[in-house]
């Protein structure tokens, strides 16, 4: 089975501050994807990465940054949490290849106050 | 990707067989139906894919009308544990280049006893 586990299921943080949410995945996936999910404006991707050390931006880079010094590994920065910020993150991984399928992790819901 | 439509919200009994429809008339020769749910606060659950023939797993039965404008996701006896937003999603195959998840409203799928 395909794991994905992210760092914190709930997070509760003020605004200005830098919050690092992590995703691993077990199944040595060379693709991992980062995600925000809120009401009326369904899944929408921040960043992804097909290797190690490197890194495209989605439709919604903007206050956000990644990480990814390990092939299990990709985590997303909010270097100033703001309260528009407030979301379901969600991480994903596929094998190589962009028809792959993606399996997601458990989310975290992160609350900016 | 092409665009999907799926009734907002069904209803099923225990035990029963849910049938899950989704219309994707404009879907091209190349690209996949994907089915994946979500229940209430969870990261989104992959459930079966399939190109033009039908497809069954340990979860679903996936099948997909001769002309591909249709499709229907059938879950074999439904539990109140399947109760979840049931999306379909289209995407292109291989070589088609990166293929962000869109999901759409998707099916609110209730499961009563």
């Amino acid at each position: 089975d395909v794991k994905v586990t992210q760092s914190s299921r709930y997070l509760v943080k003020r605004t200005g501050e830098k919050v690092f949410l992590e995703c691993v995945q077990d199944m040595d996936h060379e693709n991992m994807f980062w995600y925000r999910q809120d009401p009326g404006l369904g899944l929408r991707l921040i960043y992804f990465s097909y290797d190690v050390k490197m890194k495209e931006k989605g439709d919604i880079p903007e206050g956000y940054s990644v990480s990814r010094e390990k092939k299990e590994r990709f985590s997303l920065i909010l270097e100033s949490a703001s309260t528009n910020q407030t979301s379901m993150y969600l991480c994903a991984s596929s094998l190589k290849g962009w028809q792959e399928t993606q399996y997601f992790g458990p989310g975290t819901r992160l609350l900016v106050l | 990707d092409a665009k999907t439509t799926q009734p907002p919200s069904m209803d099923c009994a225990e035990g029963r067989a849910a049938n899950l429809p989704c219309n994707h008339s404009t879907i091209s020769g190349n690209e996949y139906v994907y089915w994946y749910r979500q229940i209430h606060s969870q990261g989104p659950q992959y459930i079966i894919h399939g190109l033009k023939n039908n497809e069954t797993n340990e979860m679903a039965s996936l099948i997909i009308t001769e002309d591909r404008k249709s499709s229907t996701l059938i879950l074999p006896h439904a539990t109140l544990r399947d109760t979840a937003v049931y999306y379909c999603i289209v995407r292109g195959g291989v070589n088609t280049g990166f293929q962000k998840l869109v999901f759409g409203t998707g099916t609110r799928l209730l499961v009563s006893p």
